[in-house]
């Protein structure tokens, strides 16, 4: 079993629609929890951060992770064209250079 | 403030070759990592460096490759003899010294690396 698990997708929403990407993982040991876009041909940004459990929003991006489950959740409101990219989930414990990323959901959002 | 930049971008070379590549961190940014993606699954570790020493070189797949951070500042990795199953994209990574708050990891553009 993998650690991280994601869905690849592909996903194609139209253009405002919510999308929600989801993880799973399976070492309680994670406490750092990201959230990257990568553009094609391009390296991973990082989009949001969390500690822990809980929820953080950052504009139309929010952020969710739910220790007890195992379970993250990047949820984008009134998605944009642009937003189109492949979106990779990855975690950590406290030590913080053990990053563990997922295989990345492929979106695109159409016109 | 520039980014993490790797060179060269794209590399092709035939099995048994060797391939060197750089990676450069932002200025200041003591922590630095490489990371490999083979086609079709996730971008996987493969080391960690602090200023220039190895803290965790627990992902590298074999004594083929060597990573270097000779100063503390820019990083190579050579692939020496370079086989088929070496081929995927190669992302560096930097972050500040721990203390911070954060260890945010910038990535680079990443090297794709073909072996034919």
């Amino acid at each position: 079993q993998k650690e991280v698990e994601q869905d690849p997708g592909p996903l194609s929403v139209p253009e405002g629609a919510i999308v929600s990407l989801n993880c799973t993982y399976s070492n309680s040991a994670f406490q750092y929890f990201m959230w990257y876009r990568q553009y094609s041909r391009k390296g991973p940004e990082l989009l949001m951060y969390t500690y822990s459990s809980g929820n953080k929003e950052d504009g139309r991006f929010t952020a969710q992770v739910d220790k007890s489950s195992k379970y993250i959740s990047l949820f984008i409101r009134d998605s944009q064209p642009s937003d189109s990219a492949t979106y990779l989930c990855a975690m950590s414990s406290p030590r913080g250079h053990d990053m563990r990323f997922g295989a990345g959901t492929r979106l695109t959002v159409k016109p | 403030e520039a980014g993490v930049t790797q060179f060269p971008s794209h590399s092709v070379i035939e099995k048994g070759q060797t391939v060197t590549l750089r990676c450069d961190p932002i200025s200041g940014h003591d922590n630095l990592y490489w990371y490999r993606r083979v086609m079709g699954k996730e971008i996987k570790f493969l080391l960690h460096f602090v200023k220039e020493s190895k803290q965790d070189e627990s992902g590298m797949p074999n004594n083929r490759f060597l990573a270097e951070r000779t100063g503390g500042t820019y990083s190579t990795l050579k692939v020496q003899p370079a086989e088929l199953e070496d081929s995927g994209v190669y992302f560096c990574a930097s972050s500040p010294i721990p203390g911070t708050g954060t260890d945010t990891q910038y990535f680079g553009p990443g090297t794709r690396l073909t072996v034919l």
